[in-house]
């Protein structure tokens, strides 16, 4: 079945590194996504990895994908306090001919000084 | 370019009611899909629309339906709506659905229902 499985909760500190983790089951995805969503707003894509790359980085962020353990990461480095909002994992699943997104539950991140 | 646009954003109805939601996804993208995110579900697939075609759908009731229409506008509806119906409703938009790259959201309709 599909299904995307993160903690729910980080406290960092702030200019600390952030690393969320996620784990998902459908080995068929083809892209594997980290979206961002602050109080009262939508998702924000923060980035996304295609399935045959082990890393991306783009500026503070860093993706890591284990597609053996079906296990995949993002790092924020030098985090900020407005890096606090809740961080989504999403599979891209190809179900009946057609792609749709299957989201994790979230976690938390929460930056103190 | 202007983004995904979701109208309203704020929405109280009664029980038993029924409700329409819309999208204007980003100009040229002919992708839409619905998603509902509830604390207890997280966030859910209800249905993708491209070339004014539904072409995937979700484990959700028929009272859940949709439709796009030729500029690629899409709307959504929920008829008999129920306290359970109570959630952010997200609307994302893409070139085609199945290029590289990720989804753009709207920032969503806020649905209460009393």
């Amino acid at each position: 079945g599909e299904d995307v499985e993160q903690s729910l909760f980080l406290s960092v500190r702030e200019g600390d590194s952030s690393v969320i983790n996620c784990t998902y089951t459908d080995s068929s995805s083809t892209y594997l996504y980290w979206y961002k969503q602050e109080p009262g707003a939508g998702l924000q894509l923060l980035t996304y990895i295609f399935s045959n790359m082990d890393m991306k980085q783009d500026q503070r962020l860093t993706v890591l994908l284990n597609k053996k353990d079906k296990h995949l990461s993002l790092r924020i480095a030098d985090t900020q306090t407005g890096d606090s909002a809740i961080y989504f994992c999403a599979e891209r699943s190809f179900s009946g001919g057609y792609n749709k997104l299957i989201f994790g539950a979230g976690t938390r991140l929460a930056v103190h000084p | 370019k202007a983004g995904v646009t979701q109208t309203p954003r704020y929405l109280i109805k009664t029980r038993g009611q029924q409700v329409t939601l819309s999208c204007s996804p980003i100009s040229g993208h002919r992708s839409v899909s619905w998603y509902q995110q509830t604390p207890g579900q997280g966030l859910q697939f209800l249905f993708e629309y491209f070339s004014e075609t539904q072409r995937n759908k979700g484990n959700f009731p028929g009272r859940f339906s949709g439709r796009q229409f030729s500029n690629s506008r899409s709307e959504m509806n929920v008829s008999t709506l129920e306290l359970g119906d109570s959630a952010l409703y997200l609307c994302a938009s893409s070139l085609a659905g199945r290029e590289m790259g990720g989804y753009t959201f709207g920032s969503g309709t806020r649905l209460t229902v009393v």
